[in-house]
């Protein structure tokens, strides 16, 4: 899986948008990028995938960049209860190949 | 209907010990993985079933046997438990568009 850069930790003001970026600069043409969270103590949990179109789904958006080297996502309107790690990853749709997880965003939503 | 269960919750045994760990899903889906989240946080995955069949088998000691008595069901089971196998261990299942994974199980060996 191409490897994907994420900034450690973030802060947002809960109600305003969280922008969380990646860079994935070595990704290949057939590679989806894919955002899953953790909230403490809980699974991961799928939040939203895309190829090369922006993406918009009921918890998030999605933006790629036309080159598609990095991309954000989007939560419109931040809850405490976003606060979690956000994962960033690069794999093909098909096949068996795992989610390989790097180390993440924490996210912090501040009251 | 939880659409991944792993049990237990938590799990506390000595070293040496033999123990297993549980994970049904309702799902439907062939492709089941487990994954282990050691005290660092980070999230490795361990193994890959598909249709019952071991696909991947990353870097695990053999004390770790994965057992897959059918499509619903991907059990860990783990011999002579040692303090380094601390963490916590997550199911997972392959969907169309990604993974839906269980609540984990959090093993502690002293």
């Amino acid at each position: 899986d191409a490897k994907t850069t994420q900034p450690t930790s973030m802060d947002c003001a809960e109600g305003r948008a969280a922008n969380l970026p990646c860079n994935h600069s070595t990704i290949s043409g057939n590679e989806y990028v894919y955002w899953y969270r953790q909230i403490h103590s809980q699974g991961p949990q799928y939040i939203i995938h895309g190829l090369k179109n922006n993406e918009t789904n009921e918890m998030a958006s999605l933006i790629i960049t036309e080159d598609r080297k990095s991309s954000t996502l989007i939560l419109p309107h931040a809850t405490l209860r976003d606060t979690a790690v956000y994962y960033c990853i690069v794999r093909g749709h098909s096949g068996n190949t795992p989610l390989v997880f790097g180390k993440g965003t924490r996210l912090s939503v501040i009251a | 209907d939880t659409a991944v269960s792993q049990t237990p919750k938590y799990l506390v045994t000595q070293m040496g010990n033999d123990k297993s760990i549980k994970c049904e899903q309702n799902l439907g889906h062939d492709t089941m993985y487990w994954y282990k989240q050691d005290s660092k946080k980070f999230l490795k995955i361990m193994f890959s079933y598909n249709n019952k069949e071991l696909i991947i088998n990353e870097t695990v000691p053999n004390r770790f046997s994965p057992k897959s008595p059918d499509k619903a069901h991907l059990n860990l089971h783990i011999n002579s438990l040692e303090l380094g196998d601390s963490a916590v261990y997550f199911c997972a299942v392959r969907q169309n568009y990604g993974y839906t994974f269980g609540s984990g199980t959090r093993l502690t060996v002293v």
